[in-house]
């Protein structure tokens, strides 16, 4: 596709679970971020990746977080043994190059609710 | 301190009439930028416009510009016309120079149009 695909758009795990979002970027993008959004808020900084390097994790809430994209292209967050406070959108985004002028593309994010 | 403060939660404007969304930021950096999204209800990020620091010009890109004070640092975004489809969260976000390149974003205001 043309835009940044995310999925599940919905996930409903029971705490305790571990849960898996995928994000496609846009084809030949450099630069990964994942943000978290909490419910009436404004995305918070999660993790950045250019190409297969994670470069910032420092918006990582816990070290129940765990994000990878091993061939630079492909992105797997990952959440292990989930709790309430993880219901949120996990929004990915991507850009040809970091820095600048450099606009992020969004995907439509994929809502966790954690019960 | 918060770096992106939008003060306003909600507006509301008559279709075609103008409006104003307030943004103010707070950084140390004297080079960084400047951005404005849209979210609509299905929840995708949509990039409007760009203001550089070094930008001697107010950014325009059709119905929207960006009232740059950067003494005040404030970067207000304007909508003109407004049309039924501009109802949506408006987020404001910052890119620092020594950010690696992450957005920091505002909570965000919701804007109604009225017809």
């Amino acid at each position: 596709g043309a835009g940044v695909s995310q999925s599940p758009r919905y996930k409903v795990a029971k705490r305790g679970q571990d849960v898996a979002l995928r994000c496609d970027p846009i084809s030949g993008h450099v630069s990964l971020f994942w943000y978290q959004q909490a419910l009436g808020q404004g995305p918070e900084f999660l993790t950045y990746f250019q190409n297969e390097a994670q470069l910032d994790k420092s918006g990582l809430p816990s070290d129940r977080f765990f994000a990878e994209r091993p061939e630079g292209s492909v992105s797997t967050l990952k959440i292990q043994r989930t709790q309430q406070e993880d219901s949120a959108v996990y929004l990915c985004a991507s850009s040809l190059e970091p820095g600048g002028r450099g606009e992020l593309f969004f995907g439509e994010g994929s809502r966790l609710t954690v019960l | 301190a918060q770096k992106i403060t939008q003060t306003q939660p909600g507006m509301f404007v008559q279709e075609k009439e103008a409006v104003t969304l307030d943004c103010t930021y707070d950084t140390s950096d004297q080079s960084y930028g400047l951005f404005w999204y849209k979210q609509p209800s299905s929840g995708e990020m949509i990039f409007l416009i760009y203001q550089g620091s070094y930008d001697e010009q107010n950014a325009t890109e059709g119905r929207y510009s960006l009232n740059f004070q950067k003494a005040r640092k404030s970067a207000n975004l304007v909508i003109s016309a407004s049309q039924l489809g501009d109802s949506a969260m408006y987020f404001c976000a910052m890119r620092e120079r020594g950010s690696n390149y992450k957005l920091t974003f505002g909570k965000g205001t919701l804007l109604t149009v009225n017809p």
